[in-house]
């Protein structure tokens, strides 16, 4: 069963902020944040472990929330370059077969 | 840096002939993996692999799918009956660790099933 992502498109102007959501059914061993720009392959953001950790990546952080089974991203002053669709993928624990969410598309505007 | 690599970039076939895509992981990486995206549609996993075996795999990677590690190098995506339905971007992996590790990922075979 893929994670749900919310929400589902966002159109931003540089330097606002954002927050992506994905949520699964099931216990979550890890989650994996990607970047894809049309036509390109995704490009790997960040893991989070399960432990409620939270990291961050420049003026982009990622928190994992085990008890909700809830990832968020979170996109400060948004760069032109964040422009693309943002896929979460989540491994439950046992397993390693990666499912990624429904995606969000996120614009941002000049 | 080290990238992952895959060719051809672009395979066109006719239904029911056989494929193969390739991939060129990053040389020290153990883990492997293939995905496809449907345009316009999300990722989907479709197999990983490690120490010449297949660890996991999803309901979309049946019997006609099949992945090799030939040699040391090279791993591959065998499709054996194509279908118009295997039209697709299929994405190649790899990562250092499985669960934990990073995947990068290479930068696709646009595969096109007339």
């Amino acid at each position: 069963q893929q994670p749900v992502q919310s929400p589902q498109a966002v159109i931003l102007r540089e330097g606002e902020d954002a927050v992506i959501n994905c949520s699964s059914s099931k216990a979550l061993y890890s989650v994996h944040w990607y970047r894809q720009k049309h036509g390109e392959a995704p490009v790997f953001l960040m893991i989070l472990l399960k432990g409620g950790e939270q990291k961050g990546h420049e003026k982009i952080s990622a928190s994992f929330n085990e008890k909700k089974q809830q990832s968020s991203l979170y996109l400060t002053a948004s760069q032109l370059s964040y422009s693309g669709t943002y896929f979460c993928g989540t491994a439950t624990s046992g397993t390693y077969k990666y499912i990624f969410g429904t995606g969000t598309r996120l614009k941002v505007l000049a | 840096e080290p990238e992952v690599t895959q060719t051809p970039s672009h395979q066109v076939t006719q239904m029911g002939q056989e494929v193969i895509l390739r991939c060129v992981p990053i040389s020290n990486h153990l883990y492997f993996y293939w995905y496809r995206q449907i345009l316009g549609q999300k990722v989907e996993f479709l197999v990983s692999f490690y120490n010449n075996e297949i660890s996991e795999k999803s309901e979309i990677f049946d019997d006609q799918f099949s992945v090799e590690r030939p040699d040391g190098s090279n791993f591959t995506l065998k499709i054996r009956s194509t279908k118009l339905e295997d039209s697709a971007m299929y994405f190649c992996a790899s990562s250092p660790g499985q669960g934990i590790g990073t995947q990068y990922f290479g930068p696709g075979t646009r595969l096109t099933v007339l």
